[in-house]
Formats: structure tokens, sequence, C-alpha cells
């Protein structure tokens, strides 16, 4: 069975302290990794697509790199607006899209 | 290019009653995939559609149905309701297979 397990669950940094969320899975057959932001009571919104262990995408402050068991989105400098919670998703060769849990982040100014 | 739109809203129904959800995907989009999401939860799948079949379901009962017309729009009905199915539904589309799925802003159902 696919797992998608992202750490830490809750993330507190002062602005302008870069970090990274972590997302780790197991998976029959990767077929995309993604990121995605999502504010409270709204719909995720898309951020990243990652095919193949190696790809990095970058967006303002959000980096994503893929390995072979994880992905990690690096935040440099962030800002109050940032703040959100973070969700990972990797769909398999059966175009199963699932979700981790998600890593709620909080910039404080 | 518009979203992915979810109707209504909010929705408030009373336990035993029956809900119906819509979603209209991105134009050109095929696949519609619903989720549930709890209050303070993750994303729990609940069904995928493609080309007007259902391809898949989540771990749920089978009063969580739906189907999706021949425009690619969707909905999820919501049988027997029981106050645990209060929660945030999600719909996403995806144009092709493998590729990044666009939500809509989901449907607040509130089960009282």
């Amino acid at each position: 069975e696919d797992q998608v397990t992202q750490s830490p669950e809750a993330l507190r940094l002062q602005e302008g302290e870069s970090s990274s969320l972590n997302c780790s899975y197991t998976v029959s057959g990767l077929r995309g990794l993604f990121w995605y932001r999502q504010d409270p009571g709204k719909g995720p919104e898309f951020l990243f697509t990652l095919y193949s262990a190696g790809e990095e995408k970058e967006k303002e402050r959000l980096k994503a790199t893929l390995t072979k068991k994880e992905s990690f989105l690096h935040i440099t400098a962030p800002k109050p607006e940032d703040s959100a919670t973070y969700l990972c998703a990797l769909n398999n060769a059966g175009n199963m899209l699932t979700f981790g849990g998600g890593t709620r982040l909080m910039v404080k100014p | 290019e518009a979203g992915v739109t979810q109707s209504p809203t909010h929705l408030i129904k009373t336990r035993g009653q029956q809900a119906t959800l819509r979603c209209s995907p991105i134009s050109g989009h095929t696949s519609v995939y619903w989720y549930q999401q709890a209050l303070g939860l993750g994303l729990q799948f609940l069904l995928w559609y493609d080309e007007g079949e259902e391809r898949n379901r989540g771990n749920f009962p089978p009063r969580f149905s739906g189907r999706q017309f021949p425009n690619y729009s969707s909905e999820l009905n919501v049988n027997a309701l029981e106050l645990e199915d209060s929660a945030l539904y999600l719909c996403a589309s995806m144009r092709q297979l493998n590729t990044e799925a666009f939500f809509g802003q989901g449907t607040r159902l509130t089960v009282v």
C-alpha cells in the first residue's frame, strides 16, 4: 500500500529563518509527486510537480527536490504570508492520488 | 481560464437527510477526484471518475456515491447523513493521467 509521511507536523519559524519540510514515501510505481499549499478552510493550491529523482523546481522562496525515497520543500527567508499547511501527494501507476498529513507552517514577524 | 468550481459553498443538513454536492472541472479536464477533509485532518480519498466512469473509490461506506456527466462535471451524493460526515468536501480535476490536479474551494457540509 502506498504511504506518504510528512514531517514535522508543525513548524514555527521566525521571518527570514530558512528551513525544510520533508515528505517520505513508499509507492508502487511513482508517476508524479506534487506539492500543494492549503490555507484554512480553502482548497489546496498547486505548487510543484516532480517526476524523477534529482529533479528540482523553484518558485519565489520555495524550492522542491526529489530523491527515490523522499521529497523536500525548502523555504528560503520565509515571510508571514508563507504561513499555511503544505501538502505532499503522489500519483501511482493506478493514478491514485494519495496525500500526506501535511506540515502546518507558522512564520512569525 | 476558469478554475474548478464547487457548489454550494456551504450546506447544512439534518442527520438522516441526503446531500448533493456538485463540481465543474476545468475545461478540457476529464478526471475528477473527490476528497473528504474533516476539521484539522488530512485529505481522505473518496472517489475518482474519468471519462464518465468510476475508476476507484476509497474506504467509505456505500452511502457515499456519485457520478460524472457527459460534460465531465460531477456530483457527490451522501445518503443517510451522520454527524461525523461534517467536513470540507473537495473536488479536483486533472487534465490527463499522472499530471497535477487542481482543486476547487470546497463545500463545507455541516450535519446537525
